[in-house]
């Protein structure tokens, strides 16, 4: 079975500050695809990150970086100097080849505070 | 157009109604999804479509109902249903949902239709 867990309910940082997400899950799968989505206000979810499973290095997206660690089945999602337009709840998600699925966290709702 | 654009963004309907939910997309995206979500919680996958065939259903109630009447183009028709259905159906794409592609599996969402059932 595919999980993904995200122990952090909510979350809050201030304006111009680092935040890090986390995000683990289990799979028995060595080829994968991992993803961090954005769901604001207006309820749209938008990719904010991908990572590939086979690709070592970590990827980034401006302010959004990852850390990957396939061993710990860790992914976790930093944001750089915050900004109030990063409040939403993020979701962290796993797509699984041989099932065409993707699993979704339970989402951490972040608060960026002025 | 890198869009999916789903209609009507809200819903309102009696147990007794027949309505749809549509999704479209200009994509050339092969694979379209209706996910399911509840107030603050992830969303619930329902159906798959991979090019324009039902590939997954997720044991998902008759009441509702897919159609996808070719690539562009996803509907749910909705009939019967129950209070505890009122959700904010979200329709979703991809550019290929078995491939390996940069871009094969990144999931596009629309803004979704928030349905209330009475």
């Amino acid at each position: 079975a595919q999980t993904v867990t995200q122990s952090q309910p909510e979350m809050s940082v201030q304006e111009a500050e680092t935040v890090t997400l986390s995000c683990t899950y289990d799979t028995s799968e060595s080829d994968y695809y991992l993803f961090w989505y954005k769901q604001p206000p207006s309820r749209q979810m938008i990719l904010v990150i991908r990572q590939e499973a086979y690709k070592q290095q970590n990827a980034t997206e401006n302010r959004f970086s990852v850390n990957f660690q396939k061993a710990a089945k860790s992914f976790s999602l930093k944001i750089s100097d915050s900004q109030l337009g990063d409040a939403a709840m993020y979701f962290c998600a796993f797509f699984n080849y041989n099932f065409n699925k993707f699993y979704f966290g339970s989402g951490t709702k972040l608060n960026v505070k002025p | 157009d890198t869009e999916v654009t789903q209609t009507p963004k809200h819903l309102v309907m009696g147990m007794t109604n027949k309505k749809s939910l549509k999704c479209e997309q200009h994509m050339g995206h092969r694979a379209m999804y209706w996910y399911k979500q509840k107030a603050k919680k992830p969303p619930e996958l329902m159906f798959v479509y991979s090019y324009e065939k039902l590939s997954i259903n997720e044991s998902v109630p008759s009441r509702f109902s897919p159609e996808c009447p070719n690539s562009s183009l996803l509907n749910l028709h909705l009939h019967a249903l129950q209070p505890e259905d009122s959700a904010l159906y979200l329709c979703a794409s991809s550019q290929d949902a078995l491939g390996t592609g940069s871009g094969a599996n990144v999931l596009t969402f629309g803004a979704g239709s928030r349905l209330t059932v009475l």
